[in-house]
C-alpha cells in the first residue's frame, strides 16, 4: 500500500523559514518524480514544485520560485520542501504527491498545515 | 499557463441521480486530464486519468469523457459517499493546473 506521510508544519511568523518532510512507503521511491501541492483554506489546489526521480531536474511555480527548494533523499525515501521568506499567502495545507509517468498525481499524503501569521 | 474553467462551482443532487461536472481548458490538452475527489477533511484522491481511464479501485459509476478543450466527469447513481469536492487537472503542459473545484452536496 502506497503511503505518504508529511510532517514539519506549524505556525510561523512572516519572513521566517520552515522545512517540510514527506516519508514514502509502499513503492520504489527512487523511481518516481515527486511533487508538493498546496491548498489555501477553502480554496483550490496549486501545484508548487516537482523533483525528478534522480533530482536531475526541479521545477517551481512562479509563486514560490526563489523562496522554496524541493529536494529528496532516496536512501531515506524522503521528500523535502524548504520554505524561506514565508508570507501570509503561503498559509495552506501542503500535500506531497507521487507523480505518475504521464504527469498526474496518483497518490497523495494526508497533508500538513502551514500557517504564516504574526 | 493553461487555464482550467470548471463548472458548476457547486451542485446539489439526490441519491440515485446522475450528475455531470464540466471542465474547459484554455487550449487543447489532448486528453491530458485527470479528475480528483476530495472528501471533507481529507486529501484528494485520483479518480480518472487520461480523460477517461478509471484509476485502480474507483467504482464504475464514475466515468470521464471529452477531448480537445472540453471534458466532463459523470457520476451515475449518486451515493452518499460521493459527497465531496471534485477537481480537474491538466497535465498536458507545464505547469500543471487545476480547476477551481465543484462542491457536490446531497439534496
Amino acid at each position: 500500500e502506497v503511503q505518504l506521510v508529511e510532517s514539519g508544519g506549524g505556525l510561523v511568523q512572516p519572513g521566517s523559514s520552515l522545512k517540510l518532510s514527506c516519508v514514502a512507503s509502499g513503492f520504489t521511491f527512487s523511481n518516481y518524480g515527486m511533487n508538493w501541492i498546496r491548498q489555501a483554506p477553502k480554496k483550490g489546489l496549486e501545484w508548487i514544485a516537482l523533483i525528478y526521480y534522480d533530482s536531475s531536474n526541479k521545477y517551481y511555480a512562479d509563486s514560490v520560485k526563489g523562496r522554496f527548494t524541493i529536494s529528496r533523499d532516496n536512501s531515506k525515501n524522503t521528500l523535502y520542501l524548504e520554505m524561506n521568506s514565508l508570507r501570509s499567502e503561503d498559509t495552506a495545507m501542503y500535500y506531497c504527491a507521487k507523480r505518475a509517468g504521464s504527469g498526474l498525481f496518483d497518490y497523495w499524503g494526508q497533508g500538513v498545515m502551514v500557517t504564516v501569521s504574526s | 499557463d493553461i487555464q482550467m474553467t470548471q463548472s458548476p462551482a457547486s451542485l446539489s443532487a439526490s441519491l440515485g441521480e446522475t450528475v455531470t461536472i464540466e471542465c474547459r481548458a484554455s487550449e487543447d490538452i489532448y486528453n491530458g486530464l485527470a479528475w480528483y475527489q476530495q472528501k471533507p477533511g481529507k486529501s484528494p484522491q485520483l479518480l480518472i486519468y487520461n480523460a477517461n481511464s478509471l484509476h485502480t479501485g474507483v467504482p464504475s459509476r464514475f466515468s470521464g469523457s471529452g477531448s480537445g478543450t472540453q471534458y466532463s466527469l459523470k457520476i451515475n447513481s449518486l451515493q452518499s459517499e460521493d459527497v465531496a469536492s471534485y477537481f480537474c487537472q491538466q497535465y498536458y503542459n507545464y505547469p500543471d493546473t487545476f480547476g477551481a473545484g465543484t462542491k457536490l452536496e446531497l439534496k
